[in-house]
């Protein structure tokens, strides 16, 4: 079956820890996405990739860093500095086709708690 | 600024009661318009995306139609398992990965 898979599903971090959230796709997609999602908001996009060792940064990028080695995995660390981590995170990736309209895919999320 | 807004906020309807949700949009440039499922504690469920005015898509009870300032999904019959939260999302600009989400409609069916 293809598609996406976050891990963990519940995640819990204390003042000052960094934690990292997976995120792993097997749809053979290029571009891949980390959205953060909070009560009666859209969704706001923190980090994107269209391309192996290429990343760039979304609305929301303060506190928070990727990496993109692999195709497949797009990791996002919530470090210290991120002020609010609390909230429902959300992994996509889409095709990449430059120029033309490219459906994101979701995965099933991690939703994060600072204690 | 590209915006999308979404209306009502939450919707309630009794088993079979059909209604419209809507999608308001201002971006420069569109290239496409989505429309997803989410329910609680779940990722969205993609469900359609149009392309241009005047275009329509259906799937099952659920039909989604464009126009140049907005989107309505159209949901006839409804059945308690629709009841969700409905997010709505544009891709805009000649480049890069644009896109922008609307703060959804939480609907609830009632058998």
């Amino acid at each position: 079956d293809g598609g996406i898979t976050q891990s963990p599903k519940y995640l819990f971090r204390k003042e000052g820890q960094n934690v990292t959230l997976s995120c792993e796709q097997n749809l053979n997609h290029d571009a891949m996405y980390w959205y953060r999602q909070d009560p009666g908001q859209g969704l706001r996009l923190i980090y994107y990739s269209q391309i192996v060792n290429d990343f760039q940064k979304g609305d929301i990028a303060e506190g928070y860093s990727v990496s993109r080695e692999k195709k497949e995995s797009f990791p996002l660390t919530v470090t210290s500095a991120q002020k609010n981590p609390t909230a429902f995170y959300l992994c996509a990736s889409s095709i990449a086709s430059r120029g033309r309209t490219d459906t994101q895919y979701f995965g099933p999320g991690t939703r994060l708690t600072v204690l | 600024e590209d915006q999308v807004t979404q209306s009502p906020e939450a919707l309630r309807l009794q088993e079979g009661e059909s209604s419209s949700l809507n999608c308001s949009y201002t971006v420069s440039g569109l290239r496409g318009l989505f429309w997803y499922r989410q329910d609680p504690g779940k990722g969205p469920e993609f469900l359609f995306t149009l392309y241009s005015a005047g275009e329509e898509k259906e799937k099952e009870r659920l039909k989604a139609t464009l126009t140049k300032k907005e989107s309505f999904l159209h949901i006839t019959a409804p059945k308690p398992e629709d009841s969700a939260t409905y997010l709505c999302a544009v891709q805009a600009g000649n480049y890069g990965q644009n896109f922008v989400f609307g703060p959804g409609t939480r609907l609830s069916v009632l058998p």
